[in-house]
């Protein structure tokens, strides 16, 4: 059975930093895309980042660029999300999903991070 | 980025009801459209992808229709378990973007 579990989420202050991490399970990791999508409270979805399976490629939304890092360590099937800089429109409940074919075919439940003084 | 119209935002119904729910792409997204069910606390579920592909496991009485900009949920006759948000989601570019959500309650 396909497991995304993600962890790390809580409260911060604008301008610091807060790392996510997906522990992935039921699949070989290392063979797919992975990404992290977030939902600010009652907003839509948000696409945040994408990796390649490898690694080799990143690709961002406008809005982090330059702030958030993704990662991840095949070794332990793990997905990650350096996030620098936060700020409070980055509070979002945070998940990761598979990217598969089809795309996007499993998500986590979510970590929620608030960003606030 | 392409922005996603997905009507109604809410929708009561009733167990064995037909509904509908609708995306509107604000340009042509080529049948990459996805559709997920969402419960309180849970991660996403897709059911439907590129626009009628329904995912393993999902019962027949979800069914997706569309093409260029206009995309459809069907659900034949609803379920109790058929309760809970709905949202459509297009890959045809990156970034890929979600319309806002239908939640679909009991009548």
């Amino acid at each position: 059975e396909v497991q995304l579990v993600e962890s790390g989420g809580g409260l911060v202050q604008p301008g610091r930093s807060l790392k996510l991490s997906c522990a992935a399970s039921g699949f070989t990791f290392s063979d797919y895309n992975m990404a992290w999508v977030r939902q600010a409270p009652k907003k839509g979805l948000e696409w945040v980042a994408t990796i390649s399976y490898d690694g080799s490629s990143t690709y961002y939304r406008d809005s982090v660029k330059g702030r958030f890092t993704i990662s991840r360590d095949n070794a332990k099937s793990t997905l990650y999300l350096q996030m620098d800089s936060l700020r409070s429109e980055d509070t979002a409940t945070y998940y990761c999903a598979r990217e598969g074919i089809p795309t996007a075919d499993y998500w986590g439940q979510g970590v929620m991070v608030t960003v606030s003084s | 980025d392409i922005q996603m119209t997905q009507s109604p935002s809410l929708l009561s119904a009733s167990v064995g009801d037909r509904v509908t729910i609708n995306c509107k792409a604000s340009q042509n997204i080529n049948k990459y459209l996805n559709w997920y069910q969402q419960k309180l606390g849970e991660a996403p579920k897709l059911l439907i992808y590129n626009t009628n592909n329904l995912q393993t496991g999902i019962p027949s009485r979800f069914s997706g229709s569309g093409s260029g900009t206009d995309y459809t949920l069907t659900i034949s006759s609803l379920q109790p378990e058929d309760f809970g948000t709905y949202f459509c989601f297009q890959h045809n570019s990156w970034p890929g973007t979600f319309g806002g959500g239908t939640k679909l309650e009991l009548k």
